[in-house]
């Protein structure tokens, strides 16, 4: 399997446009998280899923962020509109089970100008 | 609700010296217990975990145990290296809620 893939790796955008963040999960992983990283807040969850059904969306930050995970093998993370503080790195993360480790993709660097 | 706490970076070793990063957790329950490694650029990578009280997990040089008496998961090494420079993640995962520490960047110098 190739892992946890997102894209784009890079995104930079203007200030009130769209973004869409995507991940594919590893194949047959029941979980998907979604985290923000920054300097000044660390690793921050903002939402997971399982099964395809969110579970947990109380660290989404605001009303501007909603993510979607229609079938088990992709998920969106979507932005409308987008800040200047929203500029973060955004990691998708996949697992088995409940105690089991999560993987990470590689990530998202988001930059909102 | 579930935390981690582990020691503020940086920390900054010479090469062959001894590593320990401290982390205690928060948990209403039985955890498992992890250590993620970040180098820069990429994604966290999983260096050790520990499901139950007592377990020691190790990788690449690196152990960690579980104490539950103590509520703590110490990274330690014996002897890093310069390739050992990254930002490391102790969590903890509990009912499918996964959390972070706020992580630790290590350098070491030749």
């Amino acid at each position: 399997d190739a892992g946890v893939i997102q894209s784009p790796r890079h995104e930079v955008t203007e200030m009130g446009q769209e973004v869409t963040l995507r991940c594919k999960p590893i194949s047959g992983h029941d979980y998907l998280f979604w985290y923000r990283q920054t300097m000044m807040r660390g690793l921050e969850l903002l939402i997971y899923f399982n099964n395809n059904v969110p579970i947990d969306d109380s660290g989404m930050p605001e009303d501007r962020f909603s993510a979607k995970m229609p079938n088990a093998s992709f998920s969106t993370l979507k932005i409308q509109p987008s800040e200047p503080r929203d500029s973060a790195v955004y990691f998708c993360a996949s697992s088995w089970g409940t105690y089991t480790e999560a993987f990470f993709g590689q990530g998202t660097r988001l930059t909102v100008v | 609700g579930n935390s981690v706490t582990q020691m503020e970076g940086p920390v900054t070793l010479s090469e062959e010296a001894f590593l320990t990063i401290n982390c205690t957790y928060t948990a209403t329950g039985y955890p498992s217990l992890f250590w993620y490694v970040q180098y820069p650029g990429e994604g966290l990578q999983l260096l050790l975990k520990a499901t139950k009280a007592d377990d020691k997990g190790s990788n690449k040089g690196f152990e960690a145990t579980y104490r539950k008496e103590t509520t703590s998961f110490h990274l330690e090494k014996g002897s890093v290296q310069v390739s050992d420079s990254a930002v490391y993640f102790c969590a903890l995962k509990e009912n499918n809620d996964m959390r972070f520490g706020a992580g630790t960047r290590l350098t070491v110098k030749p």
